[in-house]
């Protein structure tokens, strides 16, 4: 089974940047969409953006869209979120995730945490 | 958007009991719809996709029902390892939408 190792969170006033990597274990990582997941502290789960297999296709949730960007590298096994004018609210841990059947995401890295604060 | 709706919010379950969690759809997702336990301080699990089809590794006690906008989760005898936080998540249209939350505590 892949395995998803997530990093580059960490401290970022407001209007910072940060970019996120996701490393994977297996070399089939170019067959599968994937995605970014976020959860707000005490909170519950909200999609961020997906990226399809050959990253040619890509897609955000308003929240994020026109300042975060999904891209991966298949070469490194290696899923990317680049965050941009970071805001309060965009503090949380962010997972990314392997979709397995369509868009149900089977394999879940550990999480990193973004805390946007002054 | 679709939006997901879960209830109950807190469901108390005694260990050995049957547990039925709920999540409706704001229009139809038909099968696309996916159930995922967390526990705390851990990502989430994927335990059920297309309503009714168990993951990889899930045991039977978990089972999916519904099509449409109603769907079920239902855990047929609660083990202690089976309290956390169930969500929902729709992937028949963007943005893909996940539920509020389910948390089955010990009773």
């Amino acid at each position: 089974e892949m395995q998803l190792v997530g990093s580059g969170g960490g401290l970022v006033q407001p209007g910072g940047s940060l970019r996120l990597s996701c490393a994977a274990s297996r070399s089939t990582f170019s067959s599968y969409d994937m995605s970014w997941v976020r959860q707000a502290p005490g909170k519950g789960l909200e999609w961020v953006s997906t990226i399809s297999g050959d990253g040619d296709s890509t897609y955000y949730a308003d929240s994020v869209r026109g300042r975060f960007t999904i891209s991966r590298d298949n070469s490194k096994n290696t899923l990317y979120l680049q965050m941009n004018s970071l805001r309060v609210e965009d503090t949380a841990i962010y997972y990314c995730a392997k979709h397995a059947y369509r868009g149900a995401m089977g394999v879940w890295g550990q999480g990193t945490t973004v805390t946007a604060s002054s | 958007e679709i939006v997901m709706t879960q209830s109950p919010a807190t469901l108390s379950v005694s260990p050995g009991e049957r547990a039925t969690l709920s999540c409706r759809a704001s229009q139809s997702v038909s099968t696309n719809l996916a159930w995922y336990q967390q526990k705390p301080g851990q990502a989430p699990r994927l335990l059920i996709y297309g309503a009714s089809t168990r993951a990889t590794g899930i045991p039977a006690r978990f089972s999916g029902s519904g099509s449409g906008t109603e769907f079920t989760l239902t855990i047929s005898s609660l083990q202690s390892e089976d309290f956390a936080v169930y969500y929902c998540q729709q992937y028949n249209d963007w943005p893909l939408t996940f539920g509020q939350g389910t948390k089955v505590e010990i009773k």
